[in-house]
């Protein structure tokens, strides 16, 4: 069965700092990895995901993430956050043939001015 | 509207009551799901949906939990007898097919809050 871990509950940074959100996985089979952010009194949003072919995946807003087969990890990242990224992203992970996807308990980045 | 409604967006009711969910998926997905966000904690799957049927019922937490959906379309989450465990943010969400490689279109959610 298939798990997702984010290691870091919270993430504080500094506005125009680099931010790195880390997300692995468990899963025997082929995978496919999504991240979204769920702003205040909101649902979640698809921010990007993987399904195949090129490993490095982008966002409109910034962001990319890396899959990484042999270290089944699939980390977030930004190269300059601005204040208004500051919500809660969570990891999730599907894998082939089933319907439900599993999610990480989510990091909340906090972005400081 | 274009995307996943859910109503109401706020509950609060005594404990005991029962409560009820609609969930409004975008239009043509037939796929649903149901999940509950507690404080603190990620998603915690409840339900999910393809078509009117309910493939998967495994995280519905106990029998006081229920939901159906009718013309492939909206559907209810009802919690009878309510407890206070129970307060909690219930998330709905939507894909075309259900399949793996499918992103999930999320509602704003349901904020219910049990006295």
């Amino acid at each position: 069965a298939q798990s997702v871990t984010q290691l870091d509950s919270q993430v504080p940074v500094f506005e125009e700092a680099p931010v790195e959100l880390r997300c692995n996985y468990s899963s025997s089979v082929s995978v496919y990895l999504f991240w979204y952010v769920q702003y205040p009194n909101q649902g979640l949003q698809l921010l990007l995901k993987y399904l195949s072919g090129s490993t490095l995946v982008e966002s409109i807003n910034g962001f990319e993430a890396e899959f990484n087969k042999s270290q089944t990890s699939f980390h977030l990242r930004k190269p300059s956050v601005h204040i208004s990224d500051t919500a809660e992203y969570f990891c999730a992970v599907s894998e082939g043939g089933s319907y439900i996807p599993t999610f990480g308990r989510g990091t909340s980045l906090i972005v400081h001015p | 509207g274009a995307g996943v409604s859910q109503s109401p967006s706020n509950k609060v009711t005594e404990k005991g009551k029962d409560v009820e969910l609609r969930c409004d998926p975008i239009s043509g997905h037939t796929a649903l799901y149901w999940y509950r966000q507690s404080l603190g904690q990620g998603l915690e799957f409840l339900i999910y949906f393809q078509g009117n049927s309910a493939p998967d019922k495994s995280g519905l937490p106990s029998d006081r939990f229920s939901a159906e959906r009718t013309g492939g379309s909206v559907s209810t989450l009802t919690i009878q007898r309510t407890q206070q465990e129970d307060s909690a943010v219930y998330l709905c969400a939507s894909s075309r097919q259900g399949g793996a490689e499918e992103p999930q279109h999320f509602g704003d959610g349901t904020r219910l809050s049990i006295l």
